[in-house]
């Protein structure tokens, strides 16, 4: 089985601070990708990613940075975080496109910035 | 305009009932096409693969119109387990989500 695996559950930071959020996955994956989950607006995406230090920008990349520097590991940075960027997050990643771009998610990353 | 527009439901329907929900994509160069499923404070989890030729598992049908640009996934004899919300995605190498629609199915 893929396993993603997000290095928090739970995040309660103050504004202004730096915010990693780490996602691990298992099965050589090419594709990862960082999405934000709100009420009534959906996964959005931020950040993707389909190889080793390449990035492109999702829908909503302001105010987030991440980092591919191994295959397995897709960080996302949020380097001053704000109140606006209270949300649960989400990892995934893919073997590629197509079928194989079925999606496997991480169980999320819940941030709370007061 | 989203590049992913998903019906906003919610739908509630008893037990029994047929419910269909779509998806509308910009993206005429899309290649993967996935119905996901999520109950409350879980991640999405694969639902189906959409097929070109149109694909059915069970209860489930799912359906690609590629020239008209949506999906679709029909529901049949709707169970009360199948109360969550419903997400499309669609992509190339970038995968976007509909916004979700919400199912509760009563007895």
């Amino acid at each position: 089985d893929v396993k993603v695996t997000q290095s928090s559950r739970y995040l309660v930071k103050r504004t202004g601070e730096k915010v990693f959020l780490e996602c691990v996955q298992d099965m050589d994956h090419e594709n990862m990708f960082w999405y934000r989950q709100d009420p009534g607006l959906g996964l959005r995406l931020i950040y993707f990613s389909y190889d080793v230090k390449m990035k492109e920008k999702g829908d909503i990349p302001e105010g987030y940075s991440v980092s591919r520097e191994k295959k397995e590991r897709f960080s996302l940075i949020l380097e001053s975080a704000s109140t606006n960027q209270t949300s649960m997050y989400l990892c995934a990643s893919s073997l590629g496109t197509g079928l194989a771009g079925e999606l496997f998610f991480g169980e999320g990353s819940r941030l709370t910035v007061l | 305009r989203k590049e992913v527009e998903q019906d906003p439901g919610p739908f509630n329907v008893p037990e029994g009932a047929t419910v269909a929900f779509n998806c509308t994509y910009s993206n005429s160069a899309s290649q993967s096409f996935f119905w996901y499923r999520q109950d409350c404070r879980k991640e999405p989890k694969l639902l189906m693969s959409v097929y070109s030729s149109g694909n059915e598992d069970g209860r489930f049908t799912a359906q690609l119109n590629r020239a008209s640009q949506y999906i679709s996934l029909l529901i049949r004899d709707s169970k009360l387990s199948d109360s969550a919300t419903y997400l499309c995605v669609v992509g190339v190498n970038d995968m976007r989500f509909g916004a979700g629609t919400r199912l509760t199915v009563k007895p």
